[in-house]
């Protein structure tokens, strides 16, 4: 089967940066995606990885190394809007999503 | 462009009453579509998906039941509601092949 794990919580002050770690456990799979969402909303696509390294758009950037099982999420200049839930999910062409329980982010002032 | 519907947006149903929550997607054809259930402040639970008309995997055996009767159009239903039933049911589509996952607006059910 297949499993993420990331943290449930995680703080950050506002300007700062702060990184969304995910671990996981699968066979075969394609790549890496990230989801953001708003308390209230839908999840909204941030960042996909399918070869190993680093993806960035804009202040979001994401890595992934196979070999390790690992990959994060970097957000830079936190903003309070970017308080919200982040997921993790394996992606494997046709099969569906299988999604991690999500970390969510608290930014402060 | 591509577009996502659900509806309603919010329903309050009595236990044992019956469900349909519809989600449909304009601007694209033969999309994989999927439903989810998220209970408040968990993770996304998948409950069906499907590929082509007619086509439902069922992730999670319980008194829901998915159809899918044109291309572009998912429909999960219950004949009978229970509480545990009670949470925030998110429709979503991918292009066939592809990674990116599209949300819809999702609609907030809950069972007393």
């Amino acid at each position: 089967g297949q499993s993420l794990e990331q943290p449930s919580e995680v703080t950050a002050v506002e300007g700062a940066i702060v990184q969304i770690n995910c671990t996981y456990q699968t066979s075969g799979f394609y790549g890496l995606s990230w989801y953001q969402q708003h308390d209230g909303g839908a999840p909204t696509f941030l960042s996909y990885n399918g070869l190993d390294g680093l993806e960035e758009t804009g202040r979001f950037s994401s890595f992934l190394s196979r070999s390790d099982s690992y990959g994060y999420l970097l957000l830079q200049e936190l903003q309070m809007k970017d308080s919200a839930s982040y997921f993790c999910a394996l992606t494997s062409g046709n099969t569906p999503l299988v999604f991690g329980k999500g970390t969510r982010l608290s930014v402060i002032a | 462009s591509q577009t996502i519907h659900q509806w309603p947006a919010t329903l309050v149903q009595p236990v044992g009453s019956p469900l349909s929550l519809e989600c449909t997607v304009e601007g694209t054809s033969n999309p994989n579509l999927y439903w989810y259930r998220q209970a408040a402040g968990r993770g996304l639970q998948l409950l069906f998906y499907s590929v082509g008309i007619g086509q439902i995997s069922s992730e999670v055996p319980q008194n829901l039941s998915a159809s899918r009767p044109q291309d572009r159009q998912f429909i999960l239903s219950s004949k009978k509601l229970l509480l545990s039933d009670s949470g925030f049911y998110l429709c979503a589509w991918t292009p066939p092949g592809k990674e990116t996952q599209y949300f819809g607006p999702g609609t907030r059910l809950l069972v007393l």
